[in-house]
């Protein structure tokens, strides 16, 4: 079967850095996209990775290694309006989307 | 330009009964993708639908279904409501149809949460 796994919850403290990390298996890879879900709200998103290697975008950066089966979205210099949940989702060789669970990143003061 | 507008954004029905949630996409995307949200699961994928046609659907019961009309507005329709169909429903709009392409960015609504008692 298809799978991703992201741990459920993170706690960070304002001003730090975090990773997120995601793994997965799936048949085939056409891509992983990670979407920011801020409770209550839609998902938005974030990033997009094909190749392997890092995708930086401004506070946030988003890593992958095909090789691994592996992803990681790393968010810098964390502020309040960070906290929400961030969804891993992996394209699989027939162009559907696998969603992960959704880690959710908890910051304090 | 507007967003994706999903309509209504809570409702409550009782088991047995039927309810009809709408999404209008963003001007231009002919794509209209349905998730179904609930605590701790990923999102699970329901149907897609491009140009008034169904392309994809996902591991769910008969009971939901939709449609897509020429404007490109869908709505999706559950029918003898269960417990657990009480979740949080996701449409997402895009340009190109799902499964073309890999850089194909989802637009979402922000979601009709239906409880059923």
């Amino acid at each position: 079967g298809q799978n991703i796994d992201q741990p459920t919850e993170m706690t960070a403290t304002e001003g730090a850095i975090v990773q997120i990390n995601c793994t997965y298996q799936t048949s085939g890879f056409n891509g992983l996209f990670w979407y920011q879900q801020h409770a209550g709200e839609a998902p938005t998103f974030l990033s997009y990775n094909v190749l392997d290697g890092l995708e930086e975008k401004g506070r946030f950066s988003s890593f992958l290694s095909r090789s691994k089966g592996y992803s990681y979205l790393l968010l810098k210099e964390l502020q309040m309006k960070d906290s929400a949940s961030y969804l891993c989702v992996v394209m699989d060789s027939n162009y559907q989307l696998i969603w992960g669970a959704g880690t959710k990143l908890i910051i304090k003061p | 330009k507007a967003g994706v507008t999903q309509t209504p954004r809570y409702l409550i029905k009782t088991r047995g009964q039927q309810v009809t949630l709408s999404c209008s996409p963003i001007s231009g995307h002919r794509s209209v993708s349905w998730y179904q949200q609930t605590p701790g699961q990923g999102l699970q994928f329901l149907f897609e639908y491009f140009s008034e046609t169904q392309r994809n659907k996902g591991n769910f019961p008969g009971r939901f279904s939709g449609r897509q009309f020429s404007n490109s507005r869908s709505e999706m329709n559950v029918s003898t409501l269960e417990l657990g169909d009480s979740a949080l429903y996701l449409c997402a709009s895009s340009l190109l149809a799902l499964g073309l392409t890999g850089a194909n960015v989802l637009t979402f609504g922000a979601g009709s949460r239906l409880t059923v008692l």
